[in-house]
């Protein structure tokens, strides 16, 4: 069945880190591919999605890119402030046959020291 | 920007009793979502729901569970009755379509069952 793994529970960087969280999806043809954040207390909030193979999005300074080969759309920031901290989740949806159902990954805390 | 409301922010229930949550989509939205979220687990699908019917649900979606949205109100989701089980953090979401386009979240409701 569908599934996305993101191996890293947790990370921890300092202030102007980079920035860089696994994110594997497994499922057939061609999903949607979307990073959320969920800052404490709060709902999670679309960060970047991407639709086509091969494709980059970004937004604030992160980026992730949709890697068909190794199915892969892994998060990446050239330099972490502390507001950044946050839980961040990978997730896909799949419209061919459904209707913008969600699989999300398990989630990574990061936590950005000053 | 557009938010997704839900009502109340915290619950706290009897096991056995009936409760219905409450969300406020976004006004031109037409589809609607339900995420169950238990402590430190990711979010998990239960049901999507379009022009007054369920179009998909998930096995955590149980007989106990029901979705309504009765002409321009509340989208709600009510278990009767309730299982410990059941604790958990509930998210509603709206979106204007369901082809790659990504649902917007509310805030949640924190459901303790005693």
């Amino acid at each position: 069945g569908d599934s996305v793994i993101q191996m890293q529970g947790q990370v921890t960087l300092s202030e102007n880190d980079f920035l860089f969280i696994n994110c594997t999806y497994s499922t057939t043809g061609y999903p949607t591919l979307f990073w959320y954040v969920q800052y404490s207390g709060e709902g999670p909030q679309l960060l970047l999605q991407v639709t086509t193979a091969n494709n980059k999005g970004s937004s604030r300074g992160f980026e992730a890119t949709y890697d068909k080969g190794t199915t892969s759309f892994h998060l990446q920031k050239t330099s972490v402030q502390e507001i950044d901290s946050a839980v961040y989740y990978c997730a896909m949806s799949h419209p061919s046959g459904s209707f913008n159902k969600l699989t999300f990954g398990a989630g990574t805390r990061l936590a950005v020291c000053p | 920007g557009p938010k997704v409301l839900q009502i109340p922010s915290h619950q706290i229930i009897d096991m056995g009793q009936m409760v219905t949550l409450n969300c406020d989509p976004v006004s031109n939205h037409l589809y609607f979502y339900w995420y169950k979220q238990i402590l430190g687990q990711q979010m998990e699908f239960l049901v999507n729901f379009y022009n007054g019917k369920v179009m998909e649900k998930s096995k955590l979606f149980k007989d106990q569970f029901s979705v309504e949205r009765p002409d321009g109100s509340y989208f709600t989701l009510k278990i009767q009755p309730t299982a410990l089980e059941d604790s958990a953090v509930y998210f509603c979401a709206s979106s204007l379509s369901y082809n790659n386009q990504a649902p917007l979240f509310g805030e949640g409701t924190r459901l303790s069952v005693l």
